[in-house]
């Protein structure tokens, strides 16, 4: 069971390059999730998955788009990648019950640098 | 809008030491509060989840306590080790909503 994984664990890109990070989760769940993690900010939500099928906007979402591929794989793509979306990049999953003991699973993270 | 605020950003104790981090939230209708830990350069792991009907939860020398009237929270951390040295987070779940984090409270257990 390994729960929630990202890939790539480090990328580095040039200004203006795009590239795609891979989310998938073994849990079943019904919801996923992007964050970016920066020092001083905390955690930001980009986008969301609620369930198969949609997908929403979060605080940051300026500059990335993504794909709920299916139940399990939720991607998140940066088409002309900037320096200011230099950062951790993490992926996270929950049950979506919508019930009390709700949280979310998160995976190791992709650092992105961006020349 | 649920706002949640933690204080202090960083914390230094010495080996030892009993210690309470604390959690504020600005919205007391929520399903549970729940507290993180980040570990360098790695992903957040659960620690703790009180329910809105629980008052405190407990793990080992961790115990978490929950007052929705005051929106508080507090993480209190018994005889702390160099190895609880980690920034610990605590987020708000109000059911229909992503979970809203803090910025978290970073921590440093001196030996």
């Amino acid at each position: 069971n390994a729960g929630v994984t990202q890939t790539p664990k480090f990328q580095v890109l040039k200004t203006g390059q795009s590239m795609t990070l891979q989310c998938a989760q073994d849990m079943n769940h019904n919801s996923m999730y992007w964050y970016r993690q920066d020092p001083g900010m905390g955690l930001r939500l980009i986008y969301y998955s609620a369930s198969e099928g949609t997908t929403d906007k979060g605080e940051v979402p300026n500059g990335y788009n993504v794909s709920r591929l299916n139940k399990r794989e939720f991607s998140l793509r940066l088409e002309s990648a900037a320096p200011s979306q230099t950062s951790v990049y993490f992926c996270a999953s929950s049950e979506a019950s919508g019930r009390a003991r709700e949280t979310q699973y998160f995976g190791p993270g992709t650092r992105l640098l961006v020349l | 809008k649920q706002e949640v605020t933690q204080i202090p950003a960083a914390l230094s104790v010495p080996e030892g030491e009993n210690l309470v981090l604390n959690c504020s939230f600005t919205d007391s209708a929520i399903y549970n509060l729940q507290w993180f830990r980040q570990d360098p350069g790695k992903g957040l792991t659960s620690l703790l989840l009180i329910q809105s009907s629980q008052r405190e939860q407990t793990s080992g020398r961790l115990n978490a306590s929950l007052d929705k009237s005051s929106g508080r929270s507090t993480l209190y951390i018994a005889a702390s080790q160099p190895g609880d040295s980690a920034t610990y987070l605590c987020a708000a779940y109000s059911g229909n909503t992503p979970l809203v984090f803090g910025k978290g409270t970073r921590l440093s257990v001196i030996a």
